[in-house]
C-alpha cells in the first residue's frame, strides 16, 4: 500500500509565486524525509531533506516544513521560476529498511512565465 | 564515473524474452537500490543491496524478477519471460552508507512489444 500520500497531483503557479506540495505518512518509524526533483528523461535528484528532530529546513528558495504530530511534511518553493517546472516526489525512509525510499506519487509542477 | 551509470538506456524486447539491466553505482557506495517507474507514475521500490547482500526482496513484483550484485560494485536486474506490463523505466540508485543521500541514475527504459 502507498506509505506516503502526496498532493496535489498537479500544480500550476505563476512566476514569482509560491508552490506548495504536501505529503502525509503513517509509519512513525520513518526518520528521513527527502524531496526529489525529476525532469523528463532524467533520474530523480535530491532537492532537500529533513529529519524529524527539526520542524523546518531551508535551502535557498526551497523549504521543508515538518509536523511530527500530524505526520505531515510539505515543500514550499518561494519565488517559483519556469526552470522549477518538473515533477516533485516526497519520500520517507527508515533505518530498518536500509533507508530504501518510499515515494509519494509525485506532483507535476508547471510555473508559467 | 561521476554518477550512477545504467545500461542499456533503452531496450525494446519481444514479449517472452529475458532482459538484463545493468547498474554501475558510484565508486565506494555500499548501498544500491532498484526502482521501477511506469509512465507518469511514482517510483516503486524493487530491491536494495547492502554490499552484495539483499536483505529485502519484498518489492520484486514476481518470481520473474531477480537481481544480484557483485561485491560493492555492479548490479544486474534480470526480468525473465517479459510481459507488456513490465514496460517501464528501471532506475538504479546508490548511497555511501545507510542514511546518506541516495543518488539516482538516469534509468533504463524498457519497452516490451
Amino acid at each position: 500500500q502507498q506509505q506516503v500520500k502526496q498532493s496535489p497531483q498537479s500544480l500550476i503557479v505563476q512566476k514569482g509565486g509560491i508552490s506548495i506540495i504536501n505529503c502525509a505518512y503513517e509509519n512513525t518509524a520513518f526518520d528521513y524525509f527527502p524531496w526529489y526533483q525529476q525532469f523528463p528523461g532524467k533520474g530523480p535528484a535530491l532537492l532537500i531533506a529533513i529529519r524529524p528532530d527539526v520542524s523546518e529546513k531551508k535551502e535557498g528558495r526551497f523549504t521543508i516544513s515538518f509536523n511530527k504530530s500530524a505526520k505531515q511534511f510539505s515543500l514550499h518553493i518561494m519565488d517559483s521560476q519556469p526552470g522549477d517546472s518538473a515533477t516533485y516526489f516526497c519520500a520517507a525512509s527508515m533505518q530498518s529498511s536500509g533507508y530504501a525510499l518510499n515515494f509519494g506519487k509525485g506532483t507535476s509542477l508547471l510555473v508559467t512565465p | 564515473g561521476a554518477g550512477v551509470s545504467q545500461s542499456p538506456s533503452n531496450k525494446v524486447t519481444e514479449k517472452g524474452k529475458d532482459v538484463e539491466l545493468r547498474c554501475d553505482p558510484i565508486s565506494g557506495h555500499t548501498a544500491l537500490y532498484w526502482y521501477r517507474q511506469r509512465l507518469g507514475q511514482g517510483l516503486e521500490f524493487l530491491i536494495y543491496f547492502q554490499g552484495n547482500s539483499a536483505p529485502d526482496k519484498s518489492g520484486l513484483p514476481s518470481d520473474r524478477f531477480s537481481a544480484e550484485r557483485t561485491g560493492e560494485s555492479v548490479s544486474t536486474l534480470t526480468i525473465q519471460r517479459t510481459q507488456q506490463e513490465d514496460s517501464a523505466v528501471y532506475l538504479c540508485a546508490s548511497s555511501p552508507t545507510y542514511g546518506n543521500t541516495i543518488y539516482f541514475g538516469e534509468g533504463s527504459w524498457l519497452t516490451v512489444v
